[in-house]
C-alpha cells in the first residue's frame, strides 16, 4: 500500500499571504489529522476530520482550517500567515478511531513564512 | 487534560550501550500509550503501543516499554543502541475525553560510536 502522501513537501510565503497543505491517506483510513511541529512546541494537534466531518479540534485560531473530501483526501489552509506559523506541518491517517488506532505519518510541509 | 512529560531533550550515548528514554503521563484513567520514532527528514512512524493486557510491549527492532500504572510511566528501553537508532523519539498518550493524542515534547537520541 501506498503511505501518506503530502503535498508540496516545501513552502516558502510572506506575511499576510495564505496557503493550503493537501494530504492523501493510506487508502482506506478514513481518519486524518493534521499536527503543528515546531522545535519550540514539539508536536501540537490542529484537527481531525472523519468521513468529511471534524470530529476533533486542537486549540489553534480561526485562521487555520480544514476540510475532507470525500475519498478521505484532506486539506489544510492557513490565512493571513505569521511569522509564527512557520513550521512542519504533518498529516496522519488511521482507520477511524484515533485513540487507538495507530497513526501513519506523512513526511510533512515545510512551511516558510517570512 | 492529559498531559506528557518526556523528561530528557537529548540523550547521547555510546552504540552498544544500553539506553532508557523516560516518559510520563499526567492521569491514570484508562489510557492508550504509544512510542512514535522520526528519523531525520522523515514523518513520525509507530515504534510500539500499549493498549491493554502485558505491561511489557515490545518493538521488531529490539526497544521495548512498560506501562506502569501507579508511576503513570511509559519509558522506552534498549539494551543495546545501534547508529541506526539516532532519531527523534516522541511518547504519546490517547486522551480519550478529548479523543485525540497528546505528544511529548520528543527525546533526540544521539549514538556516538
Amino acid at each position: 500500500k501506498a503511505g501518506v502522501t503530502q503535498t508540496p513537501r516545501y513552502l516558502i510565503k510572506t506575511r499576510g499571504q495564505q496557503v493550503t497543505l493537501s494530504c492523501s491517506p493510506i487508502s482506506g483510513h478514513r481518519s486524518v489529522s493534521w499536527y503543528q511541529q515546531t522545535p519550540g512546541q514539539g508536536l501540537q494537534f490542529l484537527f481531525e476530520y472523519f468521513s468529511e466531518t471534524q470530529r476533533n479540534k486542537g486549540n489553534f485560531p480561526g485562521r487555520f482550517s480544514g476540510r475532507q473530501f470525500s475519498n478521505s483526501r484532506s486539506e489544510m489552509n492557513v490565512s493571513t500567515l505569521e511569522l509564527g506559523d512557520s513550521a512542519l506541518y504533518l498529516c496522519a491517517s488511521s482507520l477511524g478511531q484515533i485513540f487507538a488506532d495507530t497513526q501513519y505519518f506523512g513526511p510533512g510541509t515545510r512551511l516558510t513564512v517570512l | 487534560a492529559q498531559s506528557v512529560t518526556q523528561l530528557d531533550s537529548q540523550v547521547p550515548v555510546f552504540e552498544e550501550a544500553p539506553v532508557e528514554l523516560r516518559c510520563n503521563y499526567s492521569s491514570s484513567v484508562s489510557v492508550y500509550l504509544f512510542w512514535y520514532v522520526q528519523y531525520p527528514n522523515q514523518g513520525l512512524q509507530l515504534l510500539l503501543k500499549y493498549l491493554s493486557g502485558s505491561t511489557l510491549v515490545e518493538s521488531i527492532n529490539g526497544f521495548e516499554a512498560e506501562f506502569n500504572k501507579s508511576q503513570t510511566s511509559f519509558h522506552l528501553r534498549k539494551p543495546s543502541v545501534h547508529i541506526s537508532d539516532t532519531a527523534e523519539y516522541f511518547c504519546a498518550v490517547s486522551d480519550l475525553g478529548a479523543q485525540k493524542l497528546v505528544f511529548g515534547q520528543g527525546t533526540r537520541l544521539t549514538i556516538n560510536p
